[in-house]
């Protein structure tokens, strides 16, 4: 079974770029999140979609982040502009659908590191 | 809402001797609980989890956490360290429709 895939591997940009990240989660797999992990700190939840709809955005700093994830499938997570502050990791994960959602195991890619000079 | 405390960033540890890594949790309603690990060069991946049916959960490589729900912990133990579980550890909590909140990790260090 292919595990989650996430697209670039590392990404270097100045501050006030934008930038994209893509990941494609395990096939079957309804819920997909985007993590953010900076250096030292476990990840932080930043987006939780299940199929295609929005479960939980509160820590998304809307104002430059955004994501989506068409057809319940894939999904993109941009920011625009970057900051300083964004260097991070960034991960994507993905579970199954169940009607006991807390005890889904996550599966994660291997993530994208990015560095914002 | 909730909240996951790892004590300790850091855990050094000879091979052979008893690992401990310490986790509390706060959680509004029964807990949904996981350790997670991510060796060098690795993603994140499963350890084990408390699915409620027993308070001392078995995962791989020789791993064992035990809920106690009066102290609100959920240490990790092996009673062995080995060279390769150096690696860092993720404590975990879940909400019912499976938000994680995650503990910033103990970097565990074992010696020959």
């Amino acid at each position: 079974e292919a595990g989650v895939a996430q697209s670039p591997r590392y990404k270097i940009i100045e501050k006030r770029q934008s930038v994209a990240f893509w990941c494609n989660p395990i096939s079957g797999h309804a819920t997909l999140y985007w993590y953010q992990q900076i250096l030292g700190q476990g990840p932080k939840l930043l987006i939780q979609f299940q199929n295609n709809g929005v479960v939980d955005d509160s820590q998304l700093p809307k104002d430059r982040f955004s994501a989506e994830r068409l057809k319940g499938v894939d999904s993109t997570l941009k920011i625009q502009p970057a900051k300083l502050e964004d260097s991070a990791v960034y991960l994507c994960a993905s579970s199954e659908l169940g009607l006991a959602g807390g005890y889904n195991e996550q599966f994660f890619g291997p993530g994208t590191r990015l560095t914002v000079l | 809402a909730q909240s996951v405390t790892q004590l300790g960033s850091h855990v050094s540890v000879s091979e052979g001797a008893l690992v401990l890594l310490r986790c509390n949790y706060s959680s509004s309603v029964p807990p949904y609980l996981f350790w997670y690990v991510q060796y060098p060069n690795q993603g994140l991946q499963l350890l084990l989890k408390y699915t409620s049916a027993a308070t001392l959960v078995k995962g791989i490589n020789g791993f064992e956490a035990e809920f106690k729900k009066s102290e609100t912990s959920f240490h990790l133990t092996k009673p062995s360290a080995h060279m390769s579980d150096a690696a860092e550890y993720f404590c975990v909590v879940n909400t019912n429709a499976g938000k994680s909140t995650f503990g910033d990790g103990t970097t565990l260090t074992v010696k020959p």
